[in-house]
């Protein structure tokens, strides 16, 4: 079955300390987009990367950073400079930007203590 | 500056009633747009789409309108079931990004 995979579902860190978030497509997506939702709010774009090799800044990238050196992952890693990293990071893909259709993953609830 | 705006918070129907949830977006780059519905620590799931181009798009019960020159789009439910009860996410593509509202949570009540 083709999806979009995030791992793990909930995860826990001492403050300052990075963490790295993993997203995996097997859908053949160019596209990858990181969100992060925080309760009561939108998704607000974090990254993105339309090609393998490259990513853009999103509205929020400060304290994120980001690879894709494989089409099919596109991992997060959220550093200790990240001021409110505790929050809910939803990862997607999209076949075309032209379309817009992303599909999501199921999320990783990031819990910083 | 929100870009893709969800003014109503929340809206809460009747069982078989119609659900109307609007959207209202201030890119005029915007050529696609897109409806999301999402339950908690969940990834949203796409619900149905329309481009620029068109004015109306329907998928059984969701239907999508959209008005380019009020730069206004709508989703309408009908009938509403409980199980339609989540929170609803417009998208709006352009410029290499999908840019989502803040999104409105409906209950639809038995």
């Amino acid at each position: 079955d083709g999806g979009i995979t995030q791992s793990p579902k909930y995860l826990f860190r001492k403050e300052g300390q990075n963490v790295t978030l993993s997203c995996e497509q097997n859908l053949n997506h160019d596209a990858m987009y990181w969100y992060r939702q925080d309760p009561g709010q939108g998704l607000r774009l974090i990254y993105y990367s339309q090609i393998v090799n490259d990513f853009q800044k999103g509205d929020i990238a400060e304290g994120y950073s980001v690879s894709r050196e494989k089409k099919e992952s596109f991992p997060l890693t959220v550093t200790s400079a990240q001021k409110n990293p505790t929050a809910f990071y939803l990862c997607a893909s999209s076949r075309d930007r032209v379309l817009g259709e992303a599909f999501f993953g199921q999320g990783t609830r990031l819990t910083v203590v | 500056d929100q870009q893709v705006k969800q003014n109503s918070p929340s809206l809460s129907v009747q069982e078989g009633r119609i659900s109307i949830l609007n959207c209202d977006y201030t890119n005029s780059m915007f050529d696609y747009f897109l409806w999301y519905k999402k339950y908690p620590a969940e990834g949203p799931t796409f619900l149905i789409s329309i481009s620029s181009i068109k004015d109306k798009n329907e998928d059984g019960r969701f239907t999508v309108f959209l008005n380019k020159s009020a730069k206004h789009l709508s989703l309408h439910i009908v009938p509403s079931q409980p199980g339609d009860s989540a929170v609803y996410f417009c998208a709006a593509s352009g410029a290499d990004m999908l840019t989502f509202g803040g999104g409105t949570r409906l209950m639809v009540k038995p």
